[in-house]
């Protein structure tokens, strides 16, 4: 089935440092991607997506390129901030209308200045 | 930004308490799903519902109960409470548009089972 793989934290990285998150995907089909972010206490909220190969979305500095050759559609920002430590969720959608996202584990990044 | 609310947000109870977890959504989405999210974060779906009337278990075992009585409203109900039962819980809703599935959160309820 339909499964995705990210990496492993905890991430700690001081402030302005180069952050990649990598997230590999498998699934049938061509689903659309997703990075999710929860700031403590809080829910998840949609950080940027992709909904076809080569797609590029960004969002508050984030980027992320949807790979199919790779299946790959790992998270990178050029320059991280305090305010950006927070867990990171790299999701797909399956083919079917209306079925939940499937998530990775979640990737803590810490950031310190 | 996402119309889906929780409440309690935070909720402190003793062992053996009942207790009713609220999620209300007010995008008419059919879809409605219950995560519980471990301490790792990562998220574990222990209830989800297609539509009135319809509830099914997740992957999760829970001794959680559902119900979705209107399309709006999906609680969570716990009968007797335990301390293994402490956790953060999710509750989200599924739409569809322009060609891909979005999926919208609430802001969760701490639970802690004394």
């Amino acid at each position: 089935g339909d499964s995705v793989t990210q990496m492993e934290g905890p991430v700690t990285l001081s402030e302005e440092a180069f952050l990649t998150i990598n997230c590999t995907y498998t699934a049938t089909g061509y689903p659309s991607l997703f990075w999710y972010v929860q700031y403590p206490g809080e829910g998840l909220q949609l950080l940027l997506k992709a909904t076809k190969a080569d797609d590029k979305g960004s969002n508050k500095g984030f980027e992320a390129t949807y790979r199919k050759e790779t299946t790959s559609f790992h998270l990178e920002k050029g320059s991280v901030q305090v305010s950006d430590s927070a867990v990171y969720f790299c999701a797909l959608s399956p083919n079917q209308a209306g079925t939940a996202l499937i998530f990775g584990k979640g990737t803590t990044l810490s950031v310190s200045s | 930004e996402a119309d889906i609310y929780q409440t309690p947000r935070y909720l402190v109870i003793g062992t053996g308490k009942k207790i009713t977890l609220e999620c209300s959504q007010t995008m008419g989405h059919d879809k409605m799903y219950w995560y519980q999210q471990d301490p790792g974060m990562e998220l574990h779906l222990i209830h989800y519902s297609y539509g009135v009337n319809s509830t099914e278990k997740g992957d999760l075992s829970s001794e959680s109960t559902v119900s979705r009585i209107r399309t709006e409203h999906f609680p969570l109900t716990l009968e007797s409470a335990r301390p293994s039962h402490t956790s953060q819980y999710l509750c989200a809703s599924v739409g569809y548009s322009r060609s891909y599935n979005e999926q919208f959160f609430g802001p969760g309820t701490r639970l802690t089972v004394l």
